[in-house]
């Protein structure tokens, strides 16, 4: 299995609403990322876990919620966000973090 | 700070018409240049990783070079489905085995007409 799977693949939300995306991947990787993508602009870094545990928050307000509950999974808790959050959402693993990353098809989040 | 600027922005290639696409960088310790094809709506699928200048990676039309400053990645007889965005990106020595230093370019928008 060398799939990252994201769900879900599309998300609209209001303003006040409370949602989660959700990512997981069997490839054993120990290194997990949240990146955050505008239509033609490059990825750009959320953050990283590294082992289970958050090593790196690039500045990303606190209405982004990262949680890892195991090696497998990865959310990101959305809440109160904004309209100019609306972006596609990334998640990628790779095996500690030196290597190539693994991204999954991504959630393309819409915020009204 | 690390930068990665691609050339040119988007490219127009009729079908068997080969061409290159550049990646310039500016790195401090050069880890890894990491070549990326996107489709409209997916995430980025992995191509190829060079670690030093001469090396060359191939999969099927596609073919990675690099140099100490910058890849290119030259496409030979291109078919429609080889249209996509091209994303260059490198990594460098500043942390030890942190992706934080995986800067991406703005990408190359490749179409192939039939």
């Amino acid at each position: 299995d060398t799939e990252v799977t994201q769900t879900p693949k599309h998300l609209v939300m209001g303003m006040t609403n409370k949602k989660s995306l959700k990512c997981e991947q069997h490839m054993g990787h120990r290194a997990m990322y949240w990146y955050k993508q505008k239509a033609k602009k490059p990825p750009e870094l959320m953050f990283v876990y590294s082992y289970e545990k958050l090593s790196i928050n690039e500045s990303v307000p606190s209405r982004f919620s990262p949680e890892c509950p195991n090696s497998s999974l990865l959310n990101l808790h959305l809440h109160a966000l904004q309209p100019e959050d609306s972006a596609l959402y990334l998640c990628a693993s790779s095996p500690r973090g030196l290597e190539k990353l693994f991204f999954g098809s991504g959630t393309q989040l819409s915020v009204l | 700070e690390d930068q990665v600027t691609q050339s040119p922005e988007a490219l127009r290639l009729q079908e068997g018409e080969s061409s290159s696409l550049n990646c310039s960088y500016t790195v401090s310790g050069l880890r890894g240049l990491f070549w990326y094809r996107q489709d409209p709506g997916k995430g980025p699928e992995f191509l190829f990783t060079l670690y030093s200048a001469g090396e060359e990676k191939e999969k099927e039309r596609l073919k990675a070079t690099l140099t100490k400053k910058e890849s290119f990645l030259h496409i030979t007889a291109p078919k429609p489905e080889d249209s996509a965005t091209y994303l260059c990106a490198v990594q460098s020595g500043h942390v030890s085995g942190s992706a934080r230093q995986l800067t991406f370019g703005s990408g190359t928008q490749l179409t192939v007409l039939p």
